[in-house]
């Protein structure tokens, strides 16, 4: 149906802060979530945050719970991630998924990779 | 938060055989509405998740109907009926129906 891309990855120190995007075109529907799932190379796949996107209500892990922001722009159909206090277990591939039905991460993007290293 | 347990890990498999994949949760996955939000994935090497099968036993477009999710409550499975080489890679349940959203451990299946 539609496409998800991720954008903004990249190496940063511990401690430092990071914001990543996904860019969603071409869905019909706008009524469920939006999600970031992450995924350390050769590991399995880890929720990270969502966010109903007309509510605006949002939910996190524990892991990233008070560090992370998730956020969502209507207009320019885009989703964000805040990356606050970067720890070293915090490098991942970050993945961003969309609920076409509830509960269903019907569609996710490449990914974009986020490294935390001193 | 739902605890997703996935047996086997690993699952070797000759080609043209069929495979089965068991999914546990700790708790029900009947969300309120009634539905109960349980999907499968599959991950080949290098790629993103794709969804299979999601509501337990409805099949994405275009995944091959080889592919089957069955079960209630807290337990599921996914059948394979006939494992093509194309099927190699890693497949996940995931609870949609209580925040967090939570992921099995994964099971790799190969070729014999």
């Amino acid at each position: 149906e539609g496409q998800l891309v991720e954008s903004g990855g990249g190496l940063v120190q511990p401690g430092r802060s990071l914001r990543i995007s996904c860019a969603a075109s071409g869905f019909t529907s706008d009524d469920h979530g939006m999600h970031w799932v992450r995924q350390v190379p050769g590991k399995g796949l880890e929720w990270v945050s969502g966010i109903i996107w007309n509510t605006g209500n949002t939910g996190y892990a524990d892991s990233v719970k008070g560090r992370f922001t998730i956020s969502r722009d209507k207009a320019k159909n885009s989703l964000y991630l805040q990356m606050n206090s970067l720890r070293v277990e915090d490098t991942a591939l970050y993945y961003c998924g969309k609920d076409i039905e509830p509960g269903g991460l019907a569609s996710w993007g490449q990914g974009t990779l986020v490294t935390v290293s001193p | 938060d739902v605890v997703m347990t996935q047996s086997p890990l690993s699952l070797p498999v000759t080609l043209g055989q069929a495979a089965s994949i068991s999914c546990r949760s700790s708790q029900s996955v009947v969300f309120s509405d009634g539905n109960t939000y349980l999907n499968w994935f599959q991950q080949r090497p290098g790629q993103s998740p794709r969804r299979l099968i999601y509501k337990v036993s409805d099949r994405d477009s275009g995944v091959p109907d080889r592919f089957s999710g069955s079960g209630s409550g807290t337990d599921f499975t996914l059948e394979i009926s006939r494992v093509e080489a194309e099927d190699v890679g890693i497949y996940y349940c995931m609870q949609g129906s209580h925040w967090p959203y939570t992921f099995g451990q994964g099971t790799k299946l190969e070729i014999k």
